[in-house]
């Protein structure tokens, strides 16, 4: 069975501090993609990124990036310089090459940042 | 606006009632999922259709159904309702079936069952 943990809770920061979300996944399957989805106030889930479990290759988008490595199973999200809008909850999901897409997520990090 | 339409937004009721959810996938999108969202049990994945067939099963109770229609409109029907089905329910859709498309989520209908 396929497991995504997310051991922060909660994490608090003050505008324009970096902040790294934490994203552990268990799966036996050699094919797999990791998700991030946003979860903003407003209550709808965002996507932001996608990674095959073939492609280790960082990636960077504005003041986002990821860092997958497959030696520690991990899919780690990084905000730079933060801003009040990137409150939020923060959701890791994995997806298996034989679930037909069925998502399993993490239990979500909650970030707020302070003005 | 991921083009994923749910109604309704909201939605209260009482013990022992049946209600039921909609879901319009995005254009062209032919797979859509539905998923529940309680404090509980966290982000939980129901039911997957595609073009009319259901495709996938999660743990989703048998007092819930669903279905997807000609259109690929979608419907979750929640029976016999208790307190604790009291959550966010999402709908999701994807162009096909498999691992390798992203699912675009809809702004949920959130359910209060009293």
């Amino acid at each position: 069975a396929q497991k995504v943990t997310q051991a922060q809770t909660e994490i608090s920061v003050v505008e324009k501090e970096d902040v790294t979300l934490d994203c552990v996944y268990e799966t036996r399957d050699t094919t797999y993609y990791l998700f991030w989805y946003k979860q903003p106030p407003s209550g709808e889930l965002v996507f932001l990124i996608r990674r095959n479990s073939f492609d280790e290759q960082n990636e960077i988008s504005g003041r986002y990036s990821w860092n997958f490595q497959k030696s520690t199973s991990s899919f780690n999200f990084t905000i730079t310089a933060s801003q009040v809008v990137d409150s939020a909850v923060y959701f890791c999901a994995l997806s298996i090459g034989t679930s037909y897409g069925k998502l399993t997520f993490g239990q979500g990090t909650i970030l707020t940042v302070h003005p | 606006d991921s083009g994923v339409t749910q109604t309704p937004k909201h939605l209260i009721t009482a013990t022992g009632q049946r209600v039921t959810l909609r879901c319009s996938p995005r254009s062209g999108d032919l797979s859509v999922y539905w998923y529940q969202q309680s404090l509980d049990q966290g982000l939980q994945f129901l039911i997957q259709y595609y073009n009319g067939e259901e495709r996938a099963k999660g743990n989703i109770l048998e007092r819930f159904s669903a279905q997807q229609f000609p259109d690929l409109h979608s419907e979750l029907n929640l029976s016999s309702l208790e307190l604790g089905d009291s959550a966010l329910y999402f709908c999701a859709s994807s162009k096909t079936s498999g691992t390798l498309d992203t699912q675009y989520f809809g702004p949920g209908t959130r359910l209060t069952v009293l």
